[in-house]
């Protein structure tokens, strides 16, 4: 159990378009998930907070406006990069917290490649 | 500073062998401390969890341990595997806001025949 899935995999856009990506958790309610992106050799940054029916919360330097996080429902968030610049090329991955047995666990999802050209 | 370290930052070992990495955590109040697998294009898997009052929590070949006062954490690894090879995160979990996590910076592990 406890299993959440990123899609797509893989996305190679052309500069200035938009891409989102959906994160689910498939057998559990998440209220709570996270967006994080990781540059290659380096550890996972957190981007946003993503709460179910309300506003994300954005890191300190993470444009809003530019990566719009929505979480309709409680097993969907998704994060659309929009205007897309080849800076923006980076691995995206989602968490998704499971209170289980006393403990808060954040599973991810598969992650996202990115690529803009 | 991070407020969670973690060494060595690369690590590179014998199949079979064993191998132990470190995590050292400022992070406060504390809820828990958990390890991750990550494999190279993939996102991470759990490995083990920990609140502060366990002290060791093994996940098949995988045992970490954890000293709340001092604030340490070990991941051992026993007879390494080629599959092994990946990057390990230590996470810790901020007391009131269970969803707030610390990531360390990883460890990469490379496991050579």
């Amino acid at each position: 159990g406890a299993v959440v899935s990123q899609h797509p995999s893989w996305v190679i856009c052309k500069s200035g378009t938009s891409v989102k990506i959906e994160c689910r958790s498939l057998d559990f309610q998440a209220t709570t998930m996270f967006w994080y992106r990781q540059f290659p050799k380096q550890s996972l940054m957190l981007m946003a907070t993503s709460n179910e029916g309300s506003k994300a919360t954005y890191e300190q330097g993470v444009e809003k406006d530019k990566f719009l996080i929505n979480h309709a429902s409680l097993t969907l968030s998704t994060l659309t990069v929009t205007s897309a610049h080849p800076e923006d090329s980076s691995f995206y991955i989602c968490s998704a917290l499971h209170y289980r047995g006393g403990n808060t666990e954040a599973f991810f999802g598969q992650g996202t490649r990115l690529t803009v050209v | 500073k991070n407020q969670v370290e973690q060494s060595p930052q690369s690590l590179i070992i014998l199949e079979g062998k064993n191998c132990t990495l470190q995590c050292n955590y400022t992070v406060s109040p504390f809820s828990n401390l958990r390890w991750y697998k990550q494999d190279t294009g993939r996102g991470p898997v759990s490995l083990t969890i920990m609140t502060f009052s366990e002290n060791t929590k093994s996940n098949g070949r995988y045992t970490a341990t954890l000293d709340a006062d001092t604030k340490q954490s070990s991941l051992h690894i026993t007879a390494s595997q080629l599959s092994d090879s990946a990057s390990y995160i230590c996470v810790v979990t901020k007391g009131t806001n269970a969803g707030k996590s610390t990531f360390g910076d990883g460890t990469t592990l490379t496991v050579k025949p």
